[in-house]
């Protein structure tokens, strides 16, 4: 059982467009990190988010923290062929040591 | 800061020979280490928690006499494939931490076992 879901699984839109990842759990997690990855490279950390209800920016990229700790959303605005990627979202649980679990990931493929 | 490299970027093997992947950070200690395993259109998954010179912590399913970790030194892991099979053909990221909260990713081994 996976801890962190994410949906949608697959996801292909034209540039310029808006799109949302969810990331999901039961479980609660003391901080949540969200990385994207290319292929045949190691992930890359966008931004790591740590309090119940948390928002923030990266240029066009915009992150929430659940206020229960639980869940997170990426939303991308007008979205570029440079955002194309796997995007994973991974959290370390509330007594988990600093074990990173990782979601199962959402594959973004953005076309001119 | 914080770089983190791994070696070699790719191999190819001979099923049932064995097969060393390095970690190393490059400008910080690394107390801790994680060797992570991902198979193509899928997520990351945990294999081990190595710490500096102690033995390594395995994930549940992941056997520790195929996959044999050594943590030498605060900048060097090592990730032995045992015995490989086809099966074990992956890309096999490591990540390395001085605290608990910030891991650095290296850039991926990816190991293909014929």
């Amino acid at each position: 059982t996976q801890l962190l879901e994410q949906s949608p699984q697959f996801l292909s839109i034209q540039e310029g467009e808006n799109l949302t990842v969810y990331c999901n759990s039961s479980s609660v997690f003391s901080s949540l990190q969200w990385y994207r990855q290319e292929p045949g490279e190691g992930p890359v950390l966008l931004v790591t988010v740590v309090t119940g209800g948390e928002v923030k920016k990266l240029k066009r990229l915009t992150f929430q923290f659940g206020d229960a700790r639980k869940d997170s959303s990426l939303h991308i605005t007008a979205a570029q062929p440079g955002d194309t990627g796997l995007y994973l979202c991974a959290g370390i649980r509330t007594g988990g040591g600093n074990k990173l679990t990782f979601g199962t990931g959402t594959q973004l493929k953005v076309e001119l | 800061g914080a770089v983190v490299s791994q070696h070699p970027s790719w191999v190819i093997c001979k099923s049932g020979t064995s097969v060393k992947i390095e970690c190393r950070s490059l400008d910080f200690q690394a107390t801790t280490m994680f060797w992570y395993r991902q198979f193509p259109k899928q997520s990351l998954m945990l294999m081990a928690t190595s710490n500096e010179g102690s033995k390594a912590t395995y994930e549940q399913g992941v056997e520790k006499d195929k996959f044999l970790i050594n943590h030498a030194s605060l900048t060097l892991s090592t990730l032995t494939v045992t015995s490989a099979h086809p099966e074990d053909s992956s890309f096999y990221i490591c990540s390395a931490t001085s605290n608990a909260d910030t891991q650095y990713f290296g850039p991926g081994t990816r190991l293909t076992v014929l």
